[in-house]
């Protein structure tokens, strides 16, 4: 069936550095994906998202790319800071279909 | 403004029992989705509401959950004869048009089963 996954469970990064988080989606139909941010005990919150017909996204100290040939999406976050901690999940929306989610931490 | 709330915030029943969760979604926003989070996993989708239109209950895991929309506003999700391993946080989101824009999501109500 259908799935939206990451590659990583768990990413952890040093203050200040760039963090990637990747995920890979398997319906080639998919025309827009987000990604969202869940914190300790909240619900998720969005981030930024894509459409298929482009490749690149920036947002502030965020970036996501989208590799239709693979199949694959990332999220960039620049200069990574403690409030950055948080489970990031992307999900293609079009199929209500998310995936399970990376646990970023930041290292002071 | 006011995001997405849910109530009640937690809820711990016995197994058996009936609960209903509810969401108040963001004034003006037509879709209303429910999802189910359990411990380590992902958004698992259950239901959604677009205006008037039927709702999608493809995601709903048995007959034993339910879902309603009263007037296009506020929802109720029903679970009935609640199991064990329908422990998790449930999560409402609303958005302001059809399917691809963006969910604004509420905090969730997290439901034990003992």
């Amino acid at each position: 069936g259908e799935s939206v996954g990451l590659h990583l469970p768990t990413l952890s990064v040093q203050e200040g550095d760039n963090s990637i988080i990747n995920c890979a989606y398997s319906n080639s139909a998919s025309d827009y994906f987000i990604w969202y941010k869940q914190e300790s005990g909240k619900g998720p919150q969005f981030i930024i998202d894509i459409r298929s017909n482009m490749d690149k996204r920036q947002g502030q100290r965020v970036t996501v790319l989208l590799n239709k040939t693979v199949k694959h999406l990332s999220l960039q976050i620049a200069a990574t800071q403690p409030g950055d901690s948080a489970v990031y999940f992307c999900g293609s929306q079009g199929n209500l279909i998310f995936g399970k989610g990376t646990k970023l931490s930041v290292k002071p | 403004g006011a995001g997405v709330s849910q109530s009640p915030s937690n809820k711990v029943t016995e197994k058996g029992k009936d609960v209903e969760l509810r969401c108040d979604p963001i004034s003006g926003h037509t879709a209303l989705y429910w999802y189910r989070q359990s411990l380590g996993q992902g958004l698992e989708f259950l239901i959604y509401f677009q205006g008037n239109s039927a709702p999608d209950k493809s995601g709903l895991p048995s007959d034993r959950f339910s879902a309603e929309r009263t007037g296009g506003s506020v929802s109720t999700l029903t679970i009935q004869r609640t199991q064990q391993e329908d422990s998790a946080v449930y999560l409402c989101a609303s958005s302001p048009g059809l399917a691809g824009s963006t969910q604004y999501f509420g905090p969730g109500t997290r439901l034990t089963v003992t």
